[in-house]
């Protein structure tokens, strides 16, 4: 089970760009890298995934280097409505979902 | 609203009692998700679902725990004899099969007192 680890928290201004490491140094070859946000008394939410290099959506971009022991989720231009707690998960969970492990995540604080 | 919903969203009980939550998943998922989140801690698996069957349970899963999924809709987490240790956010989440994403309910906060 390929566990991560993150920053405890992280404050960004309005308007900047917020990058978030994770360290996953035993990551599988069957696994991917998922993150999720999660606002407080909501459930989480889907963010972003990938295997290796870079991935892009209208919400963040992801990027993996090459030896996948890392990544790190990229915000641009962050707004108070981005204050919310990320999780970095490594799993391959469409063939086992008990390998998802969410740790503590990260707290992110925008401030105006 | 075609997302995740979980009932109660909120349930106080004494220790001991039993209490049973309920979970509808968005209704094309074939897989669905049951976990607990206590505070300032990310959200731990606790079983999962793919259709009527139980596939997999973690550990912290106790013998007091148990959940169903009858004819592979909604979904009950019964907790019998609850303890304070029981306190705590219950999250369902469904996805499709061979999916990555997971998409969460709004969870039921329980408090025993």
């Amino acid at each position: 089970l390929a566990k991560t680890t993150q920053p405890i928290s992280m404050d960004s201004y309005e308007g900047q760009e917020v990058n978030i490491t994770c360290s996953h140094n035993n990551i599988a070859t069957n696994d991917y890298i998922t993150w999720y946000q999660q606002f407080p008394s909501q459930g989480p939410r889907f963010i972003i995934q990938g295997y290796k290099t870079k991935v892009t959506n209208e919400v963040a971009s992801l990027f993996i280097p090459a030896d996948r022991k890392s990544s790190t989720l990229s915000l641009p231009r962050v707004s108070l409505s981005d204050t919310a707690v990320y999780y970095c998960l490594v799993g391959d969970s469409p063939t086992g979902a008990n390998n998802l492990f969410f740790g503590t995540g990260t707290r992110l604080t925008v401030i105006p | 609203d075609t997302g995740v919903s979980q009932d109660p969203r909120h349930k106080i009980t004494k220790r001991g009692q039993n209490v049973t939550f309920r979970c509808d998943p968005i209704s094309e998922h074939n897989r669905l998700y049951w976990y607990r989140q206590t505070l300032g801690q990310g959200p731990e698996f606790l079983t999962y679902f793919q259709n009527e069957a139980q596939l997999e349970k973690s550990r912290l899963l106790s013998d007091r725990f148990s959940a169903e999924r009858p004819k592979g809709s909604f979904s009950t987490l019964e907790i019998q004899r609850t303890e304070q240790g029981d306190s705590a956010m219950y999250l369902c989440a469904s996805s499709p099969t061979l999916a990555y994403e997971q998409y969460f309910g709004p969870g039921t906060r329980l408090t025993v007192t």
